[in-house]
C-alpha cells in the first residue's frame, strides 16, 4: 500500500515548449501534495506544497507562474513547466500525504520524473 | 535558516562491515528528524524517525539517535548486506513542517 506515482519518469523537450508532470496517489487519498526539485547531488528542494481543491503555496524563489500545480482530485496533482528553459532541466519528485489528522504524517514519495529541456 | 549537512558519498563496505553515516542539523525549535533510504528506480522512502532529544529511531537493523547536544542524527547499522545499496537521506521537519534534506549518502555494499 501507500503507492505513488509519477508520469512520464522521464522526458525531453525543445526549449519553450510546456512539460505536464503527474502524481498519483494510486491506493490513499492524498489531501496534501509536495513537489520538490533535485539537482545532481544536491537536496531535494521542496518546490511547493498543494492542497485539493485549493491554490498552491510556492516557497520562496519558486515562480509560480512558469511551476503551475494543480490539485483537482484526492489522487492526482499535477505540475506543468511552462515555456521551459534548459536551466528548468532537473529531476522532479512528488510526494503525498494521507490525511491521518497528524500534521506531521508520513509522505509517500514518487520515484521521480526526470525533465531534459534542448 | 534550517539545513541539514550529510557526509558525502559514495561509502563503499563490505558485506557484514559497520555502518555509520553522519547528519548534522542546524535549526530553530525543537525539529523532528528523519532517514529516507530510495533504492534503485524507486521513490524515497521512510527508514526511520525520531521526535525529540534522545529518542532512537530504528527499522531493519539501523539505528539513529537524536542527539541535542551535537544536534546529530548519525544512521548506524552493524551488519551492512548487499541489499542495503541504496541513497540515504537525512532530513528535519521544520516549525511549518516541511521536511528539509540533506544532499543525500550514496552506499554501496560489496558481496
Amino acid at each position: 500500500g501507500a503507492v505513488v506515482s509519477q508520469h512520464p519518469s522521464w522526458v525531453i523537450c525543445k526549449s519553450g515548449t510546456s512539460v505536464k508532470i503527474e502524481c498519483r496517489s494510486l491506493d490513499f487519498q492524498a489531501t496534501t501534495m509536495f513537489w520538490y526539485r533535485q539537482f545532481p547531488k544536491q537536496s531535494l528542494m521542496l518546490m511547493a506544497t498543494s492542497n485539493e481543491g485549493s491554490k498552491a503555496t510556492y516557497e520562496q524563489g519558486v515562480e509560480k507562474d512558469k511551476f503551475l500545480i494543480n490539485h483537482a482530485s484526492l489522487t492526482l496533482s499535477t505540475l506543468t513547466v511552462t515555456s521551459a528553459h534548459p536551466e528548468d532541466s532537473s529531476f522532479y519528485i512528488c510526494s503525498a500525504q494521507p490525511y491521518r489528522g497528524d500534521l506531521f504524517d508520513e509522505q509517500f514519495f514518487g520515484p521521480g520524473t526526470r525533465l531534459t529541456v534542448l | 535558516g534550517d539545513s541539514v549537512t550529510q557526509m558525502e558519498g559514495p561509502v563503499t563496505l563490505s558485506e557484514e562491515a559497520f555502518l555509520t553515516i553522519n547528519c548534522t542539523y542546524t535549526a530553530t525549535g525543537y525539529p523532528s528528524l528523519f532517514w529516507y533510504v530510495q533504492y534503485p528506480g524507486e521513490g524515497l522512502q521512510l527508514l526511520l524517525k525520531a521526535t525529540k532529544a534522545d529518542d532512537k529511531g530504528s527499522n531493519k537493523g539501523f539505528e539513529a539517535t537524536y542527539r541535542k547536544e551535537t544536534t546529530s542524527f548519525h544512521l548506524e547499522k552493524g551488519s551492512v548486506q548487499v541489499s542495503d545499496s541504496a541513497v540515504y537521506f537525512c532530513a528535519l521537519g521544520d516549525s511549518s513542517y516541511k521536511l528539509i534534506f540533506g544532499s543525500g549518502t550514496r552506499l554501496l555494499v560489496r558481496p
